[in-house]
C-alpha cells in the first residue's frame, strides 16, 4: 500500500489563500497526474506530466497550477482563483512506453481540501 | 477530446445476483478501456482492461465486452458479493495518452 504519498489527507483553507497539495511517488514511473474527484462528476482531469520539467492542462485546469522539477514529484497548488476548491483531489502516476504496466494508473489516498 | 459516459449512477443488486454497468465513448481513436473500482475510503484500483482488438475480457467473475461500432463497453459481474459494493468508473482513451473517466456508479450489493 504504498508507492505513492499524498500529503496533507486533509486540509482545511481560508478563503483567498493558496494551498499546495503534494504527490511523491517513488514507482519510477514517467507519467503523473493530478484528478478532482467530486460526487456525481466522477475523476476529472486537472493537469497532467508526462516528463520532467514539462506538463500539460487538462479538462478543468483553471485556479490551479503544477510543477514537476523532479520525476519523483508532481505538487499541485489550489490558487484563490480557483471558485469551488473544496473537493477530493487524487494524484496518480503510471509508467509509459513499453514498460510493464503501462496504462495501469496508480492512485495516492487522496487529499480532502475543505474551504472555509 | 473524449467524452465519456456512464449508467446507472447508482445500482443495488441482491447477492449472488449479476450486475451490468455500461459504458459509452465518442473518440473512435480510444482503443483502451479501463475499470477501475473504489472501495469507501480507498484509493481506485485497476480491476480490468480491454483493448480495442478484443471484443471480450474474463477474469473470474468479471467481464468487459466492447463494440467498437456502436462505441460502447460494459462492466459485467456475476455471483455478486458484499465486496463488490463500490463505486465503479470506467475509463476511455488512447494508449500511452490520457484516459477520460466515466462519472462513476455506486454499487450496493445487499446480503
Amino acid at each position: 500500500d504504498g508507492g505513492i504519498t499524498q500529503s496533507p489527507k486533509y486540509l482545511f483553507r481560508k478563503e483567498g489563500q493558496n494551498v499546495t497539495l503534494s504527490c511523491e511517488q517513488n514507482l519510477n514511473h514517467d507519467a503523473m497526474y493530478w484528478y478532482r474527484q467530486d460526487p456525481g462528476q466522477g475523476l476529472r482531469l486537472i493537469y497532467y506530466s508526462q516528463i520532467v520539467n514539462d506538463f500539460q492542462k487538462g479538462d478543468i485546469a483553471e485556479g490551479y497550477s503544477v510543477s514537476r522539477e523532479k520525476k519523483e514529484s508532481f505538487p499541485l497548488t489550489v490558487t484563490s482563483a480557483q471558485k469551488n476548491p473544496t473537493a477530493f483531489y487524487l494524484c496518480a502516476s503510471r509508467p509509459l512506453g513499453g514498460r510493464s504496466g503501462a496504462n495501469v494508473l496508480t492512485f495516492g489516498a487522496g487529499s480532502r481540501l475543505t474551504v472555509l | 477530446g473524449e467524452n465519456v459516459e456512464q449508467h446507472p449512477s447508482t445500482l443495488s443488486v441482491q447477492e449472488g445476483d449479476s450486475a451490468v454497468i455500461k459504458c459509452t465513448y465518442s473518440d473512435s481513436a480510444s482503443n483502451y478501456f479501463p475499470w477501475y473500482k473504489q472501495e469507501l475510503g480507498k484509493r481506485p484500483q485497476l480491476i480490468i482492461d480491454i483493448r480495442s482488438n478484443v471484443g471480450e475480457k474474463k477474469d473470474q467473475r468479471i467481464a468487459v465486452t466492447l463494440n467498437k461500432t456502436a462505441k460502447h463497453f460494459s462492466l459485467h459481474i456475476t455471483e455478486t458479493q458484499p465486496e463488490d459494493s463500490a463505486v465503479y468508473f470506467c475509463a476511455a482513451g488512447r494508449l500511452g495518452n490520457q484516459f477520460y473517466f466515466g462519472t462513476g456508479t455506486s454499487l450496493t450489493v445487499i446480503p
